[in-house]
């Protein structure tokens, strides 16, 4: 079983459409939690960083549920650019290493 | 631009051989971590290396090997290349091995492997 679980969809979905994301964790000791974008053969780059009170960036809301193991990502009235992979990350802190656990990603289009 | 760079961008090796990667970590960050892409896959850890010393390593088998330099760039090397070591190679740099220091990747160099 995968440390980090996502949907990889893809998910095809029309502008302005709200379009939500899910990720399970199964390591109990990760302590930190983002959401990564990836272009088409680019690198990731960080969206934002999760938290347990939830967080919101403009259209973007992440939440984490650590009793659940859970986090989700919301896109609110999507835009063709938005058409991405959204990675689901984890960090542990094993000893001295600091170390990112990737999702495989799930594929996002934003239809015209 | 996140002042991460890897060279080359594309790289195609004959099973067998050897292959070296290279990557210049952002100013100021003594921390560099190298990931492996497969088609489909997310990122998955390969090692990390702080202050010229390999500070924790995947699962991955000793043919994959590395550096970093006083500088703090790094190298990645993979012998006794297999077909299945064809992906994107992503370094990420940061300041800091704990914590929640963010780190930021280069633009990665695809293998391929025939």
């Amino acid at each position: 079983r995968k440390e980090v679980e996502q949907d990889p969809g893809p998910f095809n979905v029309p502008e302005g459409a709200t379009v939500a994301f899910n990720c399970t964790y199964s390591n109990s000791a990760s302590q930190s939690f983002f959401w990564y974008r990836q272009d088409c053969r680019k690198e990731p780059k960080l969206l934002m960083s999760v938290y347990s009170s939830g967080n919101e960036d403009g259209r973007f809301t992440a939440q984490l549920n650590r009793a659940s193991q859970y986090i989700s990502l919301l896109i609110r009235d999507s835009k063709l650019s938005d058409s991405a992979t959204y990675l689901c990350v984890v960090k542990h802190y094993g000893g001295a290493t600091n170390k990112l656990i990737f999702g495989t990603g799930t594929l996002l289009a934003v239809q015209p | 631009e996140t002042g991460v760079t890897q060279s080359p961008t594309h790289l195609i090796k004959t099973r067998g051989q050897q292959v070296t990667l290279r990557c210049s970590s952002q100013s100021g960050h003594n921390t560099v971590s190298w990931y492996q892409q497969a088609l489909g896959q997310g990122p998955q850890f390969i090692f990390q290396y702080y202050r010229e010393e390999e500070n924790g390593r995947g699962n991955f088998p000793p043919r994959f090997s590395g550096l970093q330099f006083p500088n703090y760039s790094s190298e990645l090397n993979v012998n006794a290349l297999e077909l299945d070591d064809s992906a994107l190679y992503l370094c990420a740099s940061s300041s800091s091995t704990v914590g929640n220091t963010e780190a930021f990747f280069g633009q990665g160099t695809r293998l391929t492997v025939v």
